[in-house]
């Protein structure tokens, strides 16, 4: 099965952290993991993408489990504008992007 | 750098008619991607164009067609529109080569009545 599996909904307090999990226990070796997110009314938007090491960028940071079934998206200080339905996509290198139904991210003032 | 354009953003057609949308790839990208997003069916992929050449392509109708142009921009096409085509339809493009980022619209909106 191409998709994923993450949680439906979670919500966060802002300025807090946030870790959001995704399962892809049927991942092959050469799968890369993308994060994308999409805020009301707009296109998805790239966070970040790995395979197999820990990443970062300005963004978010991507901890990918050492047996590559997990990984988890980290918002190191969440804000208002991080809410947001975040999806977590399996990437085979073919250009399209199988997505699922996401985790619905409301931040808490 | 200009991010992928797409017009118009909101539509409404009635039934039967048929609708053409456009897009506009970053700048230096060859791919072109399209997905359709309802609520029901979520995030689906339709088609991708490299080099005026379509590469890959969903389990959408014959209905849902595209074409890609030498200046990398595209369009897609929905013939006969049914009341579940109304959908937002998003355009995607990157570079084209293996792992490259894709980067999405801000989609067009399609109302069928």
């Amino acid at each position: 099965d191409a998709k994923t599996t993450q949680p439906n909904s979670m919500e966060s307090n802002e300025e807090e952290p946030v870790h959001l999990p995704c399962n892809h226990s049927t991942i092959s070796g050469t799968d890369y993991i993308h994060w994308y997110r999409q805020l009301p009314s707009q296109g998805p938007e790239y966070v970040i993408h790995g395979l197999t090491s820990n990443v970062n960028n300005r963004m978010a940071s991507l901890a990918i489990a050492e047996d590559r079934k997990s990984s988890t998206l980290i918002l190191h200080r969440a804000t208002l504008r991080d809410a947001a339905v975040y999806y977590c996509i399996r990437d085979f290198g073919n250009e399209k992007l199988t997505f699922g139904t996401g985790t619905r991210l409301t931040i808490i003032p | 750098k200009a991010g992928v354009t797409q017009t118009p953003r909101y539509l409404i057609k009635t039934r039967g008619q048929q609708v053409t949308l456009s897009c506009s790839p970053i700048s230096g990208h060859r791919s072109v991607s399209w997905y359709q997003q309802t609520p029901g069916q979520g995030l689906q992929f339709l088609f991708e164009y490299f080099s005026e050449t379509q590469r890959n392509k969903g389990n959408f109708p014959g209905r849902f067609s595209g074409r890609q142009f030498s200046n990398s921009r595209s369009e897609m096409n929905v013939s006969t529109l049914e009341l579940g085509d109304s959908a937002l339809y998003l355009c995607a493009s990157s570079l084209g080569g293996v792992r490259n980022t894709i980067y999405f619209g801000e989609g067009s909106w399609l109302t069928v009545v």
